[in-house]
């Protein structure tokens, strides 16, 4: 049974260019979580969607990111005109439907570096 | 106030020893309660989950739950050089999403 799936595992974008981040949760999971994590610092959470549907993006800037997660395919971060302070490592989890149980489980991450 | 705090450690450990690590939380309305142990430059890999008051044990790792004080605990039994790393406590909050604290560096020497 495959785990949270996300690639790239390491991307290099100059400042100015977009970055798309793509997760694919484990098989059986419908939720979705992305989350940023800074050097030095906590796990930070950016957005919680379902299929076709963003739940909660209280955590996500207001401006240059948008998260997807449709019908068919993966999860998508998106972080438009990307500036150095982007860089982090983004983590995605994935968890079973709610009702089932509430672990998230986390996928290897995709660092990213705007330079 | 932080949501949820750690100490930020290190905790120097000798190997064979019981690692002990403190969570507290600000959300009375959390239910679900998670460590994670993240190794340096790699993702966090859930170690114990616990919902219910009380202790719950899986091999070498207890965690410990106290809602009414707003505490959850982790106890690592026999630390091993392995067991080196940040251990990172997560709450549920009342709107599904999970709260980090900033992680517990434990460093477990021979």
């Amino acid at each position: 049974n495959a785990g949270v799936m996300q690639n790239p595992r390491h991307l290099v974008r100059r400042r100015g260019q977009e970055a798309r981040l793509r997760c694919s949760p484990m098989k059986g999971h419908s939720h979705v979580y992305w989350y940023r994590q800074l050097p030095e610092e906590g796990l930070k959470f950016m957005v919680y969607l379902q299929k076709e549907n963003i739940i909660d993006e209280s955590g996500m800037p207001k401006e240059r990111f948008s998260a997807e997660f449709p019908k068919e395919g993966p999860s998508i971060l998106r972080i438009q005109q990307v500036v150095r302070g982007d860089s982090a490592a983004y983590f995605c989890a994935s968890s079973p439907p709610q009702g089932t149980s509430y672990e998230q489980y986390f996928g290897p991450g995709t660092r990213l570096t705007v330079t | 106030q932080k949501e949820v705090e750690q100490n930020s450690g290190p905790l120097s450990v000798p190997e064979g020893a019981i690692a002990s690590l403190n969570c507290t939380y600000s959300d009375r309305g959390s239910q679900s309660f998670f460590w994670y142990r993240q190794y340096s430059g790699k993702s966090p890999e859930l170690i114990m989950f616990i919902y219910s008051n009380g202790d719950k044990e899986d091999g070498r790792f207890t965690a410990q739950l106290n809602k009414a004080s707003q505490y959850v605990s982790l106890l690592i039994r026999d630390s091993q050089p392995s067991d080196s790393a940040t251990y990172l406590c997560a709450v549920e909050d009342s709107w599904g999403k999970l709260q980090f604290g900033a992680g517990t560096q434990v460093v477990v020497t021979p």
